[in-house]
């Protein structure tokens, strides 16, 4: 148990459709991320929240659409995905989105596009 | 720009034996430096972070050492177990809202 849940643990979508992946915290964290892991990629940050505002968007396309209701929850909306974007779908957290602060990751969720 | 690589994909080791994981990074402007476990179907576990302010670290069996003037990393894991078998990641930062750049990382196999 991480502190971060992340659903669904496996999803695989056609290249039409619309999912989300859903993610919460129960840490009491400020700050929450999406990153992308590939395989023999390094981690890729997506998007960074700090206090539900959204303050980094790493140049991810627009088919990723994420939203962050409230410092607990944490979703990145999916539609028209490519292939190319199966991966596993890191949440985070850290108690302040500064630097030095500690990221804690869930335990992912692995998208396939199919 | 910035860089975080590692210096061997895969680390074999016998059981209760020393393990050394390496990482060199390039930013010299990086301050915070953490180390991360990855086991296979699960997402990166926190082990030990350290600032740039240090060049020592000590958690439970593991010791983080940085060398900022070599800009390198390493991670010890002392009598390595079984369980440590994973994946390992460094991560490095240095701006204001946190922006982890991570390592391909180097996998760790303990054989009994």
């Amino acid at each position: 148990e991480t502190g971060v849940t992340q659903t669904p643990r496996h999803l695989v979508m056609g290249m039409t459709n619309k999912k989300s992946l859903k993610c919460e915290q129960h840490l009491g964290h400020n700050a929450m991320y999406w990153y992308k892991q590939s395989a023999k990629k390094p981690l890729e940050l997506m998007f960074v929240y700090s206090l539900e505002e959204r303050v980094e968007n790493n140049s991810v396309p627009s088919r990723f659409s994420p939203e962050c209701p409230n410092s607990s929850h944490l979703f990145l909306h999916l539609h028209t995905l490519q292939p190319e974007d199966s991966a596993l779908y890191l949440c985070a957290s850290s108690p302040q989105g500064g630097a030095g602060n500690t990221i804690y990751f869930g335990e992912g969720s692995w998208l396939t596009v199919v | 720009g910035e860089s975080v690589g590692l210096h061997l994909p895969t680390l074999s080791v016998q059981e209760g034996d020393n393990s050394i994981i390496n990482c060199a990074y390039s930013n010299s402007a990086s301050d915070y430096f953490i180390w991360y476990k990855q086991e296979s179907g699960k997402g990166p576990q926190f082990i030990i972070d350290i600032r740039s302010n240090m060049d020592k670290r000590q958690g439970q069996r593991v010791t983080v050492l940085l060398n900022k003037t070599v800009k390198h990393l390493s991670l010890q894991i002392a009598a390595t177990q079984p369980g440590d078998s994973a994946v390992y990641f460094c991560a490095e930062s240095n701006t204001g809202f946190q922006k982890l750049v991570f390592g391909t990382g180097t996998r760790l196999l303990v054989s009994p």
